[in-house]
């Protein structure tokens, strides 16, 4: 199986400032890569999907990059909503996996 | 509007089934493949089992291959989620999930927990 390493595990931030969570695979996955939100006591949500498409009704303040096997989303400027857990996932072969999630909190 | 509904979770003993239900609406269920994925509590996602649109083609982790079955009735649009041999660690909350490609979760329903424990 694929293993999807994210860091950092947990990271508190400041309004409108930059954050960026990364994720590790374990070989190469090519561009299958997605990213989701998951607030507070909701499902999850997709933000990107094929390492840098955003999926619809995402603000544009989300982005995501690739350099080599490490993946990296960025939220330019951080708001109140944007608070909850992110996980990224390969879909490069099953079985589907996710990352163990990054815990984004405000400071 | 894109709603995915689950429901059939509970508390059932180890060893023993339960049909989870989703159903669909606000689109055309049976161009889309769906999917099932879990959360334990406290913990992280994971990826159970994946359908075709027309269910000729499913795809299971290994943990749940010969003990769970996805399948889905259009007519209905409904997905199903067929669960025997429970066990203690598929204790989680079960999402339903709509693909778009074939590889990626678009929509998630708000989630049914199941429970397995004696």
């Amino acid at each position: 199986d694929i293993q999807m390493t994210q860091s950092p595990a947990s990271l508190s931030a400041s309004l409108e400032e930059i954050v960026t969570i990364t994720c590790q695979a374990s070989q190469n996955i090519g561009n299958w890569l997605a990213w989701y939100q998951q607030k507070p006591g909701k499902s999850p949500q997709l933000l990107i999907y094929g390492t840098t498409s955003l999926a619809d009704g995402v603000p544009s303040r989300f982005s995501g990059s690739r350099s080599g096997t490490q993946y990296s989303l960025k939220i330019s400027r951080l708001q109140v909503e944007d608070i909850g857990i992110y996980y990224c996932q390969q879909a490069s072969s099953t079985p589907w996996t996710f990352g163990g999630g990054t815990k984004l909190e405000l400071k | 509007e894109v709603q995915l509904v689950e429901s059939g979770g509970g508390l059932v003993q180890p060893g023993r089934s339960l049909k989870l239900s989703c159903a669909a609406s606000g689109f055309t269920f049976s161009n889309y493949g769906m999917a099932w994925v879990c959360q334990a509590p406290t913990k992280g996602l994971e990826w159970v089992a994946s359908i075709s649109t027309g269910g000729g083609n499913t795809y299971y982790r290994d943990s749940v291959k010969g003990r769970f079955t996805i399948s889905r009735d259009n007519a209905k649009n409904t997905l199903y989620l067929q669960m025997d041999s429970l066990r203690s660690e598929d204790t989680a909350t079960y999402y339903c999930a709509r693909h778009i490609g074939v590889n990626w979760f678009a929509y998630w329903g708000q989630g049914t927990l199941v429970t397995v424990s004696s």
